[in-house]
């Protein structure tokens, strides 16, 4: 079964400090992995995906097939950052993805 | 292109009564996807449709909840009678496949029902 797990709700960091909000999935074949991002009231937006293999706003995200993990990593962390993150993984059978429980990342100053 | 666009940005009502929100998705977009998010569940798919076709209808809740694509720009998601429970943000989004699966939202519709 596709299954996307963000095993954090909460994430409390201070400012400058380093930042890594897990994502762990299950699936069978070629995944192909998403971070959106919530800021507080807004919309949710598209921050990065793997096969870009960017850095949107100091965010990286690596796949790691043998770990199955697609974790969110910033090295110091602003206030500005602070949202929710939501992990996602793309089907391959529908046009549909597939959502992690989504993980509230609050900087503090 | 201004993006997705829903409406009412906001609304309360009352118990029992129908509830209809609005999407215009982004021009040459052919799928619309049709999100609902609370504390408590997170972010759960209702239905998407391709080609104003609903394809998925598997995640709406209940009878109580329908949705309809007439055409190309512009769907709706009812809620007939509503309930407290059915407070949430709904969230309207639309993509091209050819996009690289890129989904953009809308802004939602905050709903209260008291």
């Amino acid at each position: 079964a596709q299954r996307v797990t963000q095993p954090e709700k909460l994430l409390s960091v201070f400012k400058g400090a380093p930042v890594e909000l897990k994502c762990n999935y299950s699936y069978s074949g070629s995944p192909e992995l998403f971070w959106y991002v919530q800021y507080s009231r807004q919309r949710l937006q598209l921050l990065l995906r793997h096969i870009s293999r960017e850095s949107i706003k100091g965010f990286t995200a690596d796949l790691n097939k043998g770990e199955t993990s697609f974790h969110l990593k910033k090295p110091f962390a602003q206030e500005e950052d602070s949202a929710m993150y939501y992990c996602a993984l793309r089907g391959d059978s529908n046009y549909q993805l597939i959502w992690g429980a989504g993980t509230k990342l609050i900087i503090k100053p | 292109d201004a993006g997705v666009i829903q409406s009412p940005r906001h609304e309360v009502t009352e118990m029992g009564q129908e509830v209809t929100l609005r999407c215009k998705p982004i021009s040459g977009h052919d799928y619309l996807f049709w999100y609902r998010q609370t504390m408590m569940r997170g972010l759960e798919l209702l239905i998407y449709f391709n080609n104003n076709v609903p394809i998925d209808d598997s995640g709406m809740p209940e009878d109580r909840f329908s949705a309809k694509m007439p055409n190309a720009s512009f769907s709706t998601l009812k809620i007939q009678p509503s309930e407290p429970r059915d407070s949430a943000v709904y969230f309207c989004a639309s993509s091209f496949r050819g996009s690289g699966n890129t989904i953009y939202f809308g802004e939602g519709s905050w709903l209260t029902v008291v």
